[in-house]
């Protein structure tokens, strides 16, 4: 079984940049070969920040694009996340999820924007 | 690429069926078969319970069963349980130029 877990900065201050990794284990990240991250607001609804192919090529919410970078590195069998310019807006649970129908979930990692 | 529209809340007495809609535009629901349903209970991550409108996962319950009419998604629960009571979310595929969009959240509650 495949599972997904998310590393992390526990708080990113206004205007900063989010990073985050993803480690897959369990399975083989190539075989899933499509990774994507989601995120959701304290108290709201899921929203799907973009995604990345085991190509290369990715895809991304044109609402968060300009500020959106997602890398994976089979290698160490992870993948990326990068937020720059972030404001309280950006405050979430952060998601990493693999497969095509984003079959497999991490458990998520909060992130709070505060100076 | 707005939200999908699900109703707020739905309820049900143990044993019940509820079913919980997912509308869309022709953009989305109404032109792919790509429509999933996600469980979320407090405090946990979202559980693939639906994908491509009427397929289970290994492992998901067969009370669980996913439809699709025009624009509109359908999530049955049949035979509901104590542990049904969670969040629901749809998704669904609406093209290259956004791909993904989730629906509003339906929180069920079993009475």
């Amino acid at each position: 079984q495949v599972q997904l877990q998310e590393s992390g900065p526990g708080l990113v201050k206004p205007s900063g940049t989010l990073s985050l990794t993803c480690a897959v284990s369990g399975g083989s990240i190539s075989n899933i070969n499509w990774w994507s991250w989601v995120r959701q607001p304290p108290g709201k609804g899921l929203e799907w920040i973009g995604e990345i192919y085991d190509s290369g090529s990715t895809n991304y919410n044109p609402s968060l694009k300009s500020r959106v970078t997602i890398s994976v590195d089979k290698s160490k069998k992870q993948f990326s996340l990068k937020v720059s310019s972030m404001t309280a807006a950006d405050t979430a649970v952060y998601y990493c999820v693999g497969g095509p129908n984003f079959d497999y979930w991490g458990q998520g990692t909060l992130v709070p924007v505060s100076s | 690429q707005s939200a999908l529209t699900q109703p707020a809340s739905v309820s049900g007495s143990p044993g019940q069926s509820i079913t919980i809609s997912c509308t869309g535009t022709s953009s989305d629901i109404g032109t792919y078969n790509l429509v999933s349903w996600y469980q979320q209970h407090p405090g946990k991550a979202p559980q693939l319970m639906i994908y491509e409108v009427t397929k289970r996962p290994s492992g998901v319950s067969n009370r669980f069963s996913g439809s699709k009419s025009g624009n509109t998604a359908s999530l049955t629960i049949s035979g509901l349980q104590a542990e049904d009571e969670a969040d629901y979310y749809c998704c669904s595929y609406a093209g290259s130029s956004f791909p993904y969009v989730f629906g509003t959240g339906t929180k069920v509650a079993v009475l």
